[in-house]
């Protein structure tokens, strides 16, 4: 099946420093991630979509500024983290959506778990 | 605005029992139903997918329903075991839209 990594699979860092996690698609082609992130018991949130090749979209409510997404490749998707802060701690999840899969299929990565201290 | 419930928050049965997981949405216009586990700290596993012509899949001992008429499906495990404790998540996509609006979950835990 599908398989998509996440790296790291968990960071800690200091306040006002910057964090970029990388999404992979592993044995597909993933023309459209998704990021998602999830606070402590709350479920997941849609942050924005990303096709490769072209400007992310970004939900309402989501600073683009601050959650910088990069879609450079078919297989590698990455959202830095600018300037964070404690309340950006949280559980972020990519998924990928294939080439050739069909459309309604989204394969999720394992996530990343940031704490800013 | 599509809006995902899941009832209830959280179960807590004996191992070998059946049980069932809720979940209801309010904009029928999907095209279809995932049901995903999460153990805690990790990512989704997509357990089920229902695509909206259907009205349920089965995988081993699990069954998933779906009435999109009536804004539901729910999820049987059939003869429950500890490692089915984690966290239960359904989600829809509506018709022609990338993302998915996902449940607020349900907590299992399975009593050995």
């Amino acid at each position: 099946g599908a398989v998509v990594s996440q790296h790291p699979s968990w960071v800690i860092c200091k306040s006002g420093t910057s964090v970029k996690i990388e999404c992979r698609s592993l044995d597909f082609q993933a023309t459209t991630m998704f990021w998602y992130r999830q606070f402590p018991k709350q479920s997941l949130m849609l942050m924005a979509t990303s096709n490769e090749g072209s400007k992310a979209t970004y939900e309402q409510g989501v600073e683009k500024d601050k959650f910088l997404i990069n879609h450079a490749s078919l297989t590698l998707s990455t959202l830095t983290v600018t300037s964070a802060h404690p309340e950006d701690s949280s559980f972020y999840i990519c998924s990928a959506r294939g080439t050739s899969a069909r459309t309604d299929t989204q394969y999720f990565g394992p996530g990343t778990r940031l704490t800013v201290l | 605005k599509q809006e995902v419930t899941q009832i209830p928050a959280a179960l807590s049965v004996p191992e070998g029992e059946n049980l069932v997981l809720n979940c209801s949405f309010t904009d029928s216009a999907i095209y279809n139903l995932q049901w995903f586990r999460q153990d805690p700290g990790k990512g989704l596993t997509s357990l089920l997918l229902i695509q909206s012509s259907q009205r349920e899949q089965t995988s081993g001992r699990l069954n998933a329903s779906l009435d999109k008429s009536s804004g539901r499906s729910t999820l049987y495990i059939a003869a429950s075991q500890p490692g089915d404790s984690a966290t239960y998540l359904c989600a829809v996509p509506l018709t022609g839209a990338n993302n998915l609006f996902f449940g607020t979950g349900t907590r299992l835990t399975v009593i050995p």
